[in-house]
């Protein structure tokens, strides 16, 4: 039984610089979401697909950040020119629909921007 | 805007103390879960309760659903030093899709 998986683990880049992150999700699953979390706070939504459709981004997610699930497997988050506010632990989860969106989420990639 | 507020922010208890933290918000959800998370890694789902006044039990845990469903307890008998750890609440509102996450609680507990 495979869990959610996200590549890398960690990322140091410096400042300007692009980052890509990968999620695979549970292999059933048909809704991934991506989640921020910063030191001491609770993860905050970014934003979710339902199979290849991004049906939902947050406010957080500015210009330089963009998500694709192309065939409604895995996804990728990618942050363009990257800042040091976006140093930050990124989640991804993934649920099953219908249900009660129970979420079951990946071990998170730790990005540092220097 | 959804917002959940969890109570403690820290506590810090001898093993075989018992604990509870609490989750509350002004807003109905149609579902809430609690999660622990370890450091560096990502948050792990204990459980999710539905129904208003739903208990839950997992072992030495208990999860409680407030009659409204706006508010929730998770309570811890007789804490273990594995209890340790980051507790997390997180509510889905009635479209059921984002969760909200209360800013956790984080438990240590000393042999």
């Amino acid at each position: 039984d495979t869990g959610v998986s996200q590549n890398p683990r960690h990322k140091i880049t410096k400042r300007g610089q692009n980052v890509t992150f990968r999620c695979d999700p549970i292999s059933e699953h048909n809704r991934l979401y991506w989640y921020r979390q910063t030191l001491g706070q609770g993860p905050e939504f970014l934003t979710y697909f339902q199979n290849e459709a991004q049906l939902e981004k947050s406010r957080l997610l500015s210009d330089r950040f963009s998500a694709e699930r192309p065939k409604g497997s895995f996804s990728t988050l990618e942050i363009q020119r990257t800042e040091q506010g976006d140093s930050a632990m990124y989640l991804c989860a993934s649920s099953r629909s219908p249900g009660y969106n129970e979420q079951f989420f990946g071990p998170g990639t730790r990005l540092t921007v220097l | 805007t959804q917002l959940l507020e969890q109570s403690p922010q820290f506590l810090s208890i001898q093993e075989g103390e018992n604990l509870t933290v609490y989750c509350n918000s002004s807003s109905v959800f149609s579902s809430l879960q609690w999660y622990r998370q370890e450091p560096g890694e990502g948050p792990v789902l204990l459980v999710t309760v539905v129904t208003g006044g739903e208990v839950k039990k997992l072992k030495r845990l208990t999860f409680q659903f407030g009659d409204a469903r706006k508010d929730s307890s998770l309570h811890i008998t007789a804490a273990q030093p594995g209890d340790t750890g980051l507790y997390l609440c997180a509510g889905a509102g009635a479209a059921g899709n984002k969760l909200t996450f209360g800013g956790g609680t984080r438990v240590l507990v000393k042999p």
